[in-house]
């Protein structure tokens, strides 16, 4: 069956960055956009942007330009997402997603120093 | 970027009753190919989204007919007839028609 598996949670320093993985499995990767998400604590969903892992094609939305950096590794069917110059504001839930259909189960980024 | 109202912001329903979710877009949905992506999802507490309806009105893998999906342009509703136990959370739709995609700010289902 499909499965997202997302990295453990993070504690990251104001000002650093962090890198997150989404290692797919049951389904062809390179077949299926990677998209991913932010959800800050008891708030609403944001949608970042996307990977197209068969060309590496890359999407992002305006707001998260300069902030998120996505790649992705085929040989190990898994997708990356770094965040760099992190701030308070980026400690939120981040959720990868394979086609917008099967969902990772998040990775917690807190931001603090 | 389109704007997604989702209405109400909370739903009290009683355990075997129905409930209505309302979405709608700032623009049409319609892709230039003639469907419409706009899709429902159920973030239960404690869990990532699930995806629930698709393109309008196309049930998910496993998703129960107690779950209905229906409207066009920019107007669409989600049903959940029968309601039970299990569908309480957060409900949200997302339009990925147009880039950025943009979800509804959401909808608490909770039992009266």
């Amino acid at each position: 069956q499909v499965q997202l598996q997302q990295s453990g949670a993070e504690l990251a320093k104001p000002g650093t960055s962090v890198k997150l993985s989404c290692k797919a499995s049951g389904y062809t990767f390179t077949s299926y956009y990677i998209y991913w998400v932010k959800q800050r604590p008891g708030q609403g969903l944001e949608w970042i942007g996307y990977i197209y892992p068969g060309n590496g094609g890359t999407y992002y939305s305006e707001k998260f330009k300069g902030k998120a950096t996505f790649t992705a590794d085929t040989s190990s069917s898994t997708a990356y997402m770094l965040l760099g110059s992190l701030t308070p504001e980026d400690s939120a839930y981040y959720f990868c997603a394979s086609a917008l259909n099967y969902w990772g189960q998040g990775t917690l980024v807190t931001v603090s120093s | 970027d389109v704007v997604m109202t989702q209405t109400p912001v909370s739903l009290p329903v009683s355990l075997g009753g129905q409930a209505s979710i309302s979405c709608r877009s700032s623009q049409s949905l319609v892709h230039s190919n003639g469907n419409t992506y706009l899709h429902w999802y159920l973030q239960k507490p404690g869990q990532s989204p699930q995806l629930l309806i698709y393109r309008v009105s196309n049930r998910f893998s496993g998703v129960p007919d107690r779950f209905s999906g229906s409207g066009s342009g920019t107007d669409f509703t989600l049903k959940i007839s029968r309601v039970e136990p299990e569908d309480l959370g957060d409900y949200y739709c997302l339009q990925s028609t147009h880039f950025p995609f943009t979800f509804g700010s959401g909808t608490k289902l909770e039992i009266k």
